[in-house]
């Protein structure tokens, strides 16, 4: 089944350690996102690109890295995690890109800092 | 600073009657509008959407009002059904940045009972 697909599902990882989300599309979707959800916060966008080979940033970039080196993979990295990133994350894919695109979301992985 | 609120973070009501969903903004430059709906341990999965130009948007038993004075959207479920139970998350974008920042409500939790 066409979708998106995320690893790990969940997480528990010490601070200061490096981690890396994946996500993979098989829906030749040309923009991808970065969500983590939190209680009380809704989802707020981390990271986006709109095509391969560019990214840019969302509302909460800052501790978080991505590349998009072909059009299936968006993989996320902490390089240093803190427990403030304790979140659940999603990544999400749409076809164009932009503010009327409607997104497609992975099922999440839930990591926790500690 | 939240632009996008749901201030009902739960809802129960009776298979078979309405539900009504709220959600207020406070960014005036807000201009279209979405809806998803999210089971646990899923991804969130699109729903509705509704551009400012238009007061309601219809799609079989989900109807969208918007009330671009008071800056206020809601989700109407009629009849509502038990697999409606689910988290809903209101989201608005502004069209003509083109760009991939949609901000989120923090989800009400709907519960329709048997």
């Amino acid at each position: 089944i066409a979708g998106i697909t995320q690893a790990p599902t969940s997480q528990i990882l010490a601070a200061g350690r490096r981690m890396t989300l994946r996500c993979t599309q098989d829906m030749r979707h040309n923009a991808m996102y970065w969500y983590r959800q939190d209680l009380g916060l809704g989802l707020r966008l981390i990271h986006y690109s709109n095509t391969a080979g560019t990214t840019g940033k969302g509302e909460v970039p800052d501790g978080y890295s991505v590349s998009r080196a072909n059009t299936d993979d968006f993989p996320l990295t902490l390089a240093s995690a803190v427990p403030s990133q304790t979140s659940v994350y999603f990544c999400a894919s749409s076809d164009r890109g932009g503010p009327t695109d409607t997104q497609y979301f992975g099922p999440g992985t839930r990591l926790t800092v500690l | 600073d939240q632009q996008v609120k749901q201030n009902s973070p739960s809802l129960s009501v009776q298979e078979g009657r309405i539900s009504i969903l709220n959600c207020d903004y406070t960014n005036s430059m807000f201009d279209y509008f979405l809806w998803y709906k999210k089971y646990p341990a899923e991804g969130p999965t699109f729903l509705i959407s509704i551009s400012s130009i238009k007061d309601k948007n219809e799609d079989g038993r989900f109807t969208v009002f918007l009330n671009k004075s008071a800056k206020h959207l809601s989700l109407h479920i009629v009849p509502s059904q038990p697999g409606d139970s689910a988290v809903y998350f209101c989201a608005a974008s502004v069209r003509w940045y083109n760009n991939n920042d949609m901000r989120f409500g923090a989800g009400t939790r709907l519960t329709v009972k048997p």
